[in-house]
């Protein structure tokens, strides 16, 4: 079964608006969540390295003002795409390491939420 | 940091015929190199994975190489399916180390028909 979800799992909204995603962690707790990503036909771009309880690591290139993240809690992440335009629509996918204790297999496992599919008009 | 490069784009097979997708990483820090399969819409599924510490792994089907030296390694399917058309990611990071994401190759969209 799923480990990580994510919603709302597809939105549309217009432009100029603000969008929020939520990621969280099933039944355990993730000091660290990634968000990535994703144009049609094309790979998983890491986008920010999302830290409890402290300032995300944003990746070259990604507006840190733009796609505010917040994690607050340690099943919890969110990525809010601030005054969206069309060229901000995606595939927007947040993973987490699992087991988060890495006695089974190590920190490395990640496992990914379902996605958020984000059409602006 | 780490880059990582995966051919073929796209690879079409006959059902029953073995499908090879390689990828090649930058780092030589990298020692965890896990493969998912990703159906349209949805989310990235690990297949398999690989640490530097092995050469090889087979899991039914599917098996990955690993040539530290190149720093290149290998996704193989053998007797293919039809519902193994997919499109398959390779990527690399450091383990064991929390706050390390994967970066990923650009994908192999494989097709195999019946």
């Amino acid at each position: 079964g799923a480990v990580v979800s994510q919603h709302p799992s597809r939105v549309i909204c217009k432009s100029g608006t603000s969008v929020k995603i939520e990621c969280r962690s099933l039944d355990f707790q993730a000091t660290t969540m990634f968000w990535y990503r994703q144009f049609p036909k094309q790979s998983l771009m890491l986008m920010a390295t999302s830290n409890e309880g402290s300032k995300a690591t944003y990746e070259q290139g990604v507006e840190k003002d733009k796609f505010l993240i917040n994690h607050a809690s340690l099943t919890l992440s969110t990525l809010t795409v601030t005054s969206a335009h069309p060229e901000d629509s995606s595939f927007y996918i947040c993973s987490a390491h699992f087991p988060p204790s890495g006695r089974e297999r190590g920190w490395e496992t990640q496992y990914f939420g379902p996605g958020t599919r984000l059409l602006v008009l | 940091g780490e880059n990582v490069e995966q051919h073929p784009s796209t690879l079409s097979v006959q059902e029953g015929d073995s499908a090879v997708i390689k990828c090649t990483y930058s780092d030589s820090a990298s020692n965890y190199f896990p493969w998912y399969k990703q159906e349209l819409g949805k989310r990235p599924q690990l297949i398999i994975d690989i640490r530097s510490n092995v050469g090889e792994k087979k899991d039914q089907r599917i098996a990955v190489t690993l040539n530290k030296t190149a720093k290149h390694f290998s996704l193989h399917i053998t007797e293919t399916q039809p519902e193994d058309s997919a499109v398959y990611f390779c990527a690399a990071t450091l383990a064991n180390q929390a706050g390390t994401a994967l970066i990923f190759g650009k994908g192999t969209t494989l097709s195999v028909s019946s």
